[in-house]
């Protein structure tokens, strides 16, 4: 049973344009949401992270919109450049008593070209 | 600082080796975390310590023995282990409670595991 999906493997973009990586979720207990980007050799960098009482959170080119009547997040980059080519997790978190056990998706690799 | 330590960076055992991987954390988290991956795959939770207890074992093989030192650092002890045990262990670690900030965990670099 597959909690957190990443629907789409991978993804290219033009270095300058917008990169949206989508994610669903279907554990409705789900109340935090975090984005990792991973490069080869690695581990996870956190990226950004939003609570279930928002449904939008800004750093610099990253934002995360969370709908969660869809139970759908999305990661925007803006603009998109060559070094955020990596693969992208997102990942979700029960909280309360379940925090530490967050459920990662099964990964979306972006390519950024030049 | 948001750097968790791990070592060795790979480590190359046989099914009858004892080894040990370490994680090193000085960012004052008292929640520290085992993951494996396997190649093109998500995470995998294994082992959670809050406070130097383990609270979480996703009911990982006893071939697997994590141990929590101190709060800042975290062993997986290795033993008998299969070639199919072969993966990138990472370590994480984070704030200890249930808010926003305390679910983020910040990641080591990995031990690249092979088992002969």
């Amino acid at each position: 049973d597959q909690q957190v999906k990443q629907n789409s493997p991978s993804l290219s973009v033009q270095e300058g344009r917008i990169s949206i990586l989508n994610c669903d979720y279907t554990n409705s207990m789900f109340d935090y949401f975090l984005w990792y980007k991973k490069y080869p050799a690695e581990g996870p960098t956190f990226l950004i992270s939003i609570s279930s009482i928002k449904d939008k959170n800004e750093d610099g080119r990253f934002t995360v919109f969370l709908n969660k009547s869809a139970k759908h997040l999305s990661l925007h980059i803006v603009p998109s450049q060559p070094g955020d080519s990596a693969v992208y997790f997102c990942a979700a978190s029960a909280g309360g008593t379940s925090y530490g056990k967050l459920t990662f998706g099964q990964g979306t690799i972006l390519t950024v070209h030049p | 600082d948001t750097e968790v330590t791990q070592t060795p960076k790979h480590l190359v055992m046989g099914m009858t080796n004892k080894k040990s991987l370490k994680c090193e954390q000085h960012m004052g988290h008292r929640a520290m975390y085992w993951y494996k991956q396997k190649a093109k795959k998500p995470p995998e939770l294994m082992f959670v310590y809050s406070y130097e207890k383990l609270s979480i074992n996703e009911s990982v093989p006893s071939r697997f023995s994590p141990e929590c030192p101190n709060s800042s650092l975290l062993n997986l002890h290795l033993h008998a282990l299969q070639p199919e045990d072969s993966a990138l262990y990472l370590c994480a670690s984070s704030q200890d409670g249930g808010g926003l900030a305390e679910n983020i965990q910040y990641f080591g670099a990995g031990t690249r595991l092979s088992v002969l």
